[in-house]
């Protein structure tokens, strides 16, 4: 089954720690973008990435860093993590039809505590 | 840049009753807009899609209606059932090659 994988599911860190989040996906989709859901904002989009050699940022993209590895990679690093870090992430993906954006496909999640 | 606005944030409603989200949005190019639907514990997945050239979309029990002069659009549920309960968010996307902006979602319970 074509998917979005997120890896790890479940991420418990230290303040200061570099921490790095994957996303693998099978759909063949150029379009990967990383999410943040906290209660009660809704999903936050962090990076984006319309291909391999295109990485932009969204509208909360600071003290994240991300990496386009190959058009089925796309990973979220956090160099130092703080507590206000701690959510659960979401990897989506999409694709071009003609002139439209595809609808959204997640990947599980991550959910990350900074302690 | 965009800014989706989303009402109520919680819903509770007894089975068999409709339901209705609502959301405005403030750019006025968006010309699509998406509702997921989020389990418990599990992703969001797309349940129903409008382009601006359309007002009303219909699937079944649930529809989608758009207001484009006063930018807002709303998510019909109805004869609701308890499976039906879950996080729903709505979403406007600018342009045809732009990003998605979320609502804040609504948490809905549906009590048998």
């Amino acid at each position: 089954d074509a998917d979005v994988t997120q890896t790890p599911r479940n991420r418990i860190t230290k303040t200061g720690k570099r921490i790095m989040l994957e996303c693998s996906q099978t759909k063949g989709h150029d379009r990967m973008y990383w999410y943040r859901q906290d209660p009660g904002l809704g999903l936050r989009l962090i990076y984006y990435s319309f291909d391999v050699k295109d990485i932009n940022k969204g509208e909360i993209s600071d003290g994240y860093s991300v990496s386009r590895q190959a058009q089925a990679k796309f990973s979220l690093s956090l160099e130092s993590a703080i507590p206000n870090q701690t959510a659960l992430y979401f990897c989506a993906t999409s694709d071009l039809y003609g002139l439209y954006n595809s609808p959204l496909h997640f990947g599980n999640g991550t959910r990350l505590t900074v302690t | 840049g965009e800014n989706v606005e989303q009402h109520p944030s919680t819903l509770s409603v007894q089975e068999g009753d409709s339901a209705v989200i609502k959301c405005t949005y403030s750019d006025s190019a968006s010309n699509y807009f998406p509702w997921y639907k989020q389990e418990l514990g599990k992703r969001p997945q797309l349940i129903i899609d409008i382009r601006s050239n359309v007002g009303e979309k219909k699937d079944q029990r649930i529809a989608v209606t758009l207001n484009k002069t006063a930018k807002h659009f709303s998510l019909h549920i109805t004869e609701t059932q308890p499976e039906d309960s879950a996080v729903y968010f709505c979403a406007a996307r600018g342009t045809s090659y732009g990003k998605l902006t979320f609502g804040q979602g609504t948490i809905l319970t549906v009590h048998p």
